[in-house]
């Protein structure tokens, strides 16, 4: 089965600085998907940013990047200029790409961001 | 884009009876919903997967005839809690798999707060 790691569970940055969020993976599949969501205090769920296995360019989103290490299993997220409106849970989650794989995300624990001013 | 709403937002309920919570895909046709629970900081735990016109999916550990899901159209499903009591008391959310996206992302709803008396 597929699991999600992430090893921080609090992290801070300070306004306009950058952070970069860790997470792992283990899986045996080679194809498959991997997403960032972020959960702000209002508890609604965002989908920050994506990214396809086959792919070896990293994903980019406005101030959100991935570093996508396949052969690592590691999947980090740096956001950049960080802002007030950062502050948030954010969760790493993993989605099978095999034909008649399982739909389910398998999430990490998440990480808790707070951007000080 | 791609929208998931949720009703009711809030929820209290006397301890024996049930109560109904409703997700839609505003703008796009869903055949797989998902329905997840979450507990206060922690991460969200998968409840059962959803087909339009089929039985749910349920994870193991999770009481069927407690928690009953209905997919009954391509942007509707329900979620009834039944003879609730107060350990039911969480934070409800559901998804949409959006199949026009390439990586079948999942969209969320708001989420449902459900308090039992």
């Amino acid at each position: 089965a597929q699991t999600v790691t992430q090893s921080q569970p609090e992290m801070s940055v300070q306004e306009a600085e950058t952070v970069t969020l860790s997470c792992t993976y283990d899986t045996s599949e080679s194809d498959y998907y991997l997403f960032w969501y972020k959960q702000p205090p209002s508890r609604q769920m965002i989908l920050v940013i994506r990214q396809e296995a086959y792919k070896q360019q990293n994903a980019t989103e406005n101030r959100f990047s991935v570093n996508f290490q396949k052969a690592a299993k590691s999947f980090s997220l740096k956001i950049s200029d960080s802002q007030l409106g950062d502050a948030a849970m954010y969760f790493c989650a993993y989605r099978s790409g095999s034909q008649g794989g399982s739909e389910k995300l398998v999430f990490g624990k998440g990480t808790k961001l707070t951007v000080n001013p | 884009g791609a929208v998931v709403s949720q009703h009711p937002s809030w929820v209290i309920c006397k301890s024996g009876t049930s109560v109904k919570i409703e997700c839609r895909s505003l703008d796009f046709q869903a055949t797989t919903m998902f329905w997840y629970r979450q507990f206060p900081k922690q991460s969200l735990m998968l409840m059962a997967t959803s087909n339009e016109g089929s039985k749910a999916t349920y994870e193991q550990g999770v009481e069927k005839d407690k928690f009953l899901i209905n997919h009954a159209s391509l942007t509707l499903s329900t979620l009834t809690v039944t003879s609730a009591h107060p350990e039911d008391s969480s934070f409800y959310i559901c998804s949409a798999s959006h199949p026009g996206r390439a990586t079948y992302e999942q969209y969320f709803g708001p989420g449902t707060r459900l308090t039992v008396t």
